[in-house]
């Protein structure tokens, strides 16, 4: 049974043209992250949720936004994409006390 | 800031050997590991989480160590077969936040 879903699996946008990447979760955990990872690179932590609070990554450019509407749902959204957001974007779950991090099976996000 | 070094980047292993992955991160004050496996275009599968009061963790033909006074974690798979072939990342939680720290990931393959 899936825990971490993620949709859509597979997205192309164009330049400058907004997208809206969904996970859901059925683990009831109240942390959700997003995650960038780029070829043959190591994940890259863009914001998480705590219960309803929001922390965003200093270094998380303005570009990407993220709503977390209830417990099971997470979004992110991509203003405006340029060719340097193309990656995978990878949506994660972690509750008390051992954070262990459950992760769904991303999002390629393509950018023509 | 924590830093998180996995050696070797790559590994090419005939199947049946016995292997050893390493980890190693800059800052000991952790609040627990984990190692991931990663297949390509997929997202990540946790296997092993170690607190930071635990030594090692052991799941069938895997077996986990931490040593957090030298900051380091090894990843030792027994009799390795061709469907070990996948990426294994490490990454620390630190003590405070919920961030996870990863490792650039070892990129084995298991030769028939």
């Amino acid at each position: 049974d899936a825990m971490v879903i993620q949709n859509p699996r597979y997205q192309v946008t164009q330049f400058g043209k907004p997208v809206t990447l969904s996970c859901s979760q059925t683990l009831n955990h109240n942390v959700m992250y997003w995650y960038q990872q780029k070829s043959s690179q190591a994940p890259k932590l863009l914001f998480h949720y705590y219960d309803k609070d929001f922390n965003n990554e200093a270094d998380t450019p303005d570009n990407f936004q993220s709503r977390r509407p209830n417990t099971s749902f997470c979004f992110l959204d991509i203003r405006s994409p340029g060719l340097g957001d193309a990656a995978m974007y990878l949506c994660a779950t972690s509750r008390e006390p051992t954070y262990e991090q459950y992760f769904g099976p991303g999002t390629r996000l393509t950018v023509t | 800031k924590q830093e998180v070094t996995q050696i070797p980047a790559a590994l090419s292993v005939p199947e049946g050997e016995n292997l050893v992955l390493n980890c190693s991160f800059t800052d000991s004050a952790i609040y627990n590991l984990q190692w991931f496996r990663q297949d390509p275009g997929k997202g990540l599968t946790s296997l092993l989480l170690i607190q930071s009061s635990q030594r090692e963790q052991t799941s069938g033909r895997l077996n986990a160590s931490l040593d957090k006074s030298s900051g380091r974690s090894t990843l030792y798979i027994a009799a390795s077969q061709p469907g070990d072939s996948a990426t294994y990342l490490c990454a620390v939680r630190e003590t405070s936040g919920s961030r996870l720290t990863f490792g650039e990931g070892t990129q084995l393959t298991v030769n028939p």
